[in-house]
């Protein structure tokens, strides 16, 4: 099983670029990597996916180096509006079969 | 217009009493899943759902009972409720994809068991 292992808890401040790491030694050939966003009181949301090297969308960059062992969600400029729990869930379609692992995530905070 | 739908979205309730939470979903998914969310925030898969058939069923004690009367909707009842039981129950669904990528799951809002 492809479990994760992510920080606790990160602080910033407005403005700040964020970078997590997510760790994910097991990671499968097949796997790909997901990042949800979970704000107090609602259900997690999809934020970003990625298999190899570097994605980004309209919100986040995802960095994945070559051994795939780890990646790392960017956040550029943040605001108070990003604190929330980030998870990083590896794993493949529900066709893989891959187990669904979302672990407990990284509690970021963000100051004025 | 909400995509993923749960309710209710607060339930307190005794011990050994049973419970229904209903889930719908209006996004023409294929699969639908249960969450519970523990005060820790650790986010576990409990079922999953594809086109009605129970697909994933994780360790879970059998007073947990998901029911798919269609494939827009994933109710979960739940026997001789205890005390561990409290915590916060997430549906989700997603769409599953040709390609080997991990399907976006869509999740609801949430409901809050409260077990006294």
């Amino acid at each position: 099983l492809a479990k994760t292992t992510q920080p606790i808890s990160m602080d910033s401040y407005e403005g700040q670029e964020v970078n997590i790491t997510c760790s994910h030694n097991n990671i499968a050939t097949n796997d790909y990597i997901t990042w949800y966003q979970q704000f107090p009181s609602q259900g997690p949301r999809f934020i970003i996916q990625g298999y190899k090297t570097k994605v980004t969308n309209e919100v986040a960059s995802l960095f994945i180096p070559a051994d795939r062992k780890s990646s790392t969600l960017s956040l550029p400029r943040v605001s108070l509006s990003d604190t929330a729990v980030y998870y990083c869930l590896v794993g493949g379609g529900y066709s893989s079969a891959s187990k669904i692992i979302f672990g407990s995530g990284t509690r970021l905070s963000i100051r004025p | 217009d909400t995509a993923v739908s749960q309710t209710p979205k607060y339930l307190v309730t005794q011990m050994g009493n049973d419970k229904s939470i209903k889930c719908e979903q209006n996004l023409g998914h294929d699969t639908m899943y249960w969450y519970k969310q523990d005060s820790k925030k650790f986010l576990k898969i409990m079922f999953s759902y594809n086109n009605k058939e129970l697909i994933i069923n994780e360790t879970v004690p059998n007073r947990f009972s998901p029911k798919s009367p269609d494939k827009a909707h994933l109710n979960l009842h739940i026997n001789s409720l205890e005390l561990g039981d409290s915590a916060v129950y997430f549906c989700a669904s997603s769409q599953e994809q040709s390609g080997r990528e991990q399907e976006t799951q869509y999740f609801g809002p949430g409901t809050r068991l409260l077990v006294l």
